[in-house]
């Protein structure tokens, strides 16, 4: 099955530095590649997603880029701020699967 | 607009004693039905799965059990409760994978 690998497991960055996650997956028949942020105490929320037909999304600070070849996929938050303070996952599906299989996870904090 | 309820927010039981935490979905129909458990701190683990009415797919084994008695009915359930059990509980919903998951608001187990 697939299998996702997420890091790093903690990044901390200052307010409007940069941060960026990366994720490998291992099923070259994965199609869609979602990332979700987690509040703690909440519900994890779609943010972005892109699709293996497109190598790179953006909507506003968020950014995600896919190399099909080499098998991941980034995320990438602009100028941060503080409420970009969450726990991020990235996820895979595996071709016409109805499974998302998601990585470990990455403790985002972005300090004054 | 679709919309998912989860229920209990919060569970504080103690072990040995059963469980029951329902899902159900609106204004969708046929949709994909997810149980994930997350420890404190931790990443999402799918626990069962569901592409129809009786069709219960089981990711780990373990002293839980997953059933869907109607269309939008999702229900957790076990006869008797370990401390592993504690965590928090996500019901997540989607019509495709390509399409993302969406969560419910969680429940917070805590088996005591």
């Amino acid at each position: 099955g697939e299998n996702v690998e997420q890091h790093p497991s903690t990044l901390s960055v200052q307010e409007g530095d940069s941060a960026v996650i990366k994720c490998t997956y291992s099923d070259s028949a994965s199609n869609y590649f979602p990332w979700y942020k987690q509040e703690l105490g909440k519900r994890p929320q779609l943010i972005i997603d892109i699709r293996s037909n497109v190598g790179e999304k953006k909507d506003q600070r968020i950014a995600v880029t896919l190399n099909k070849t080499a098998k991941h996929f980034s995320l990438h938050i602009t100028e941060t701020q503080p409420e970009d303070s969450a726990v991020y996952f990235c996820a895979a599906s595996p071709g016409t699967a109805s499974k998302l299989t998601f990585g470990t996870g990455t403790r985002l904090q972005v300090t004054l | 607009s679709q919309t998912i309820h989860q229920w209990p927010a919060t569970l504080v039981q103690p072990v040995g004693s059963p469980l029951s935490l329902e899902c159900t979905v609106e204004g969708t129909s046929n949709p994909n039905l997810y149980w994930y458990r997350q420890a404190a701190g931790r990443g999402l683990q799918l626990l069962f799965y569901s592409v129809g009415i009786g069709q219960i797919s089981s990711e780990v084994p373990q002293n839980l059990s997953a059933s869907r008695p109607q269309d939008r009915q999702f229900i957790l359930s076990s006869k008797k409760l370990l401390l592993s059990d504690s965590g928090f509980y996500l019901c997540a919903w989607s019509v495709w994978a390509e399409h993302g998951y969406t969560f419910g608001s969680g429940t917070r187990l805590t088996v005591v």
